[in-house]
């Protein structure tokens, strides 16, 4: 496609379910990103994939969170046993290889934990 | 301290106006500076990116650094409606991962 494609675009959830989210980069784009941004939040880096690398999952909250990419293309963020505070606005990326500073964006999925 | 800070405003303007919009930062390490425009309910795009001291011009908007100061800031002329949006700050250093600011909601009033 022409740009990074995100799915669904909004999900509610139960506390206590878990949720998979799922990210189409632009074709070409090796290095992918999942960034979490809560209301009225700048943009929280969660992990990183470059390839066929280990991802650097760094930013990721708590083991209840998890993600893979699957061929270096599709990538899903899953996230267990949801909680009231993981509502927030789960954003992917991508990039060229070495183009940190391009980076583009889906238009997110907006998580609600009820 | 967050290692980039942004004023949220919400900054309100009259169409036509220069728009001043500014990010200060922590560590001097960082060597490039991006602006993002988000609208409302999408993604951020980029709008600029630079990575040395000093103006890079495109079009209305300007993108200025100061990095003996550490300070970023992004202008826009002849400002107009749909410039309304929150605008961030990224920030660059070695390694895999942007830094953001947690932008500034600007709205330009008819």
């Amino acid at each position: 496609g022409a740009g990074v494609s995100q799915s669904p675009s909004n999900k509610v959830t139960e506390k206590g379910k878990d949720v998979e989210l799922r990210c189409d980069p632009i074709s070409g784009h090796t290095a992918l990103y999942w960034y979490r941004q809560s209301l009225g939040q700048g943009l929280e880096f969660l992990i990183y994939f470059q390839g066929n690398s280990a991802p650097d999952k760094s930013g990721l909250p708590s083991d209840r969170f998890s993600a893979e990419r699957t061929g270096g293309s599709v990538s899903t963020l899953t996230i267990q046993r949801t909680q009231q505070e993981d509502s927030a606005v789960y954003l992917c990326a991508s990039s060229l290889a070495g183009f940190v500073e391009k980076l583009f964006f889906g238009s997110g999925t907006q998580l609600s934990v009820l | 301290q967050k290692e980039v800070e942004q004023d949220p405003g919400p900054l309100s303007v009259p169409e036509g106006a220069i728009v001043s919009l500014n990010c200060t930062y922590s560590n001097s390490a960082f060597q490039y500076f991006m602006w993002y425009r988000q609208y409302s309910r999408k993604g951020p795009e980029l709008l600029m990116y630079t990575y040395s001291s000093g103006n890079k011009e495109d079009g209305r908007f300007t993108a200025q650094v100061d990095k003996s100061s550490k300070y970023i800031s992004l202008f826009i002329r002849d400002s107009q409606p749909s410039d309304s949006a929150t605008y961030l700050c990224a920030i660059f250093n070695a390694g895999n991962m942007l830094t953001f600011g947690g932008g500034t909601r600007l709205m330009v009033k008819p």
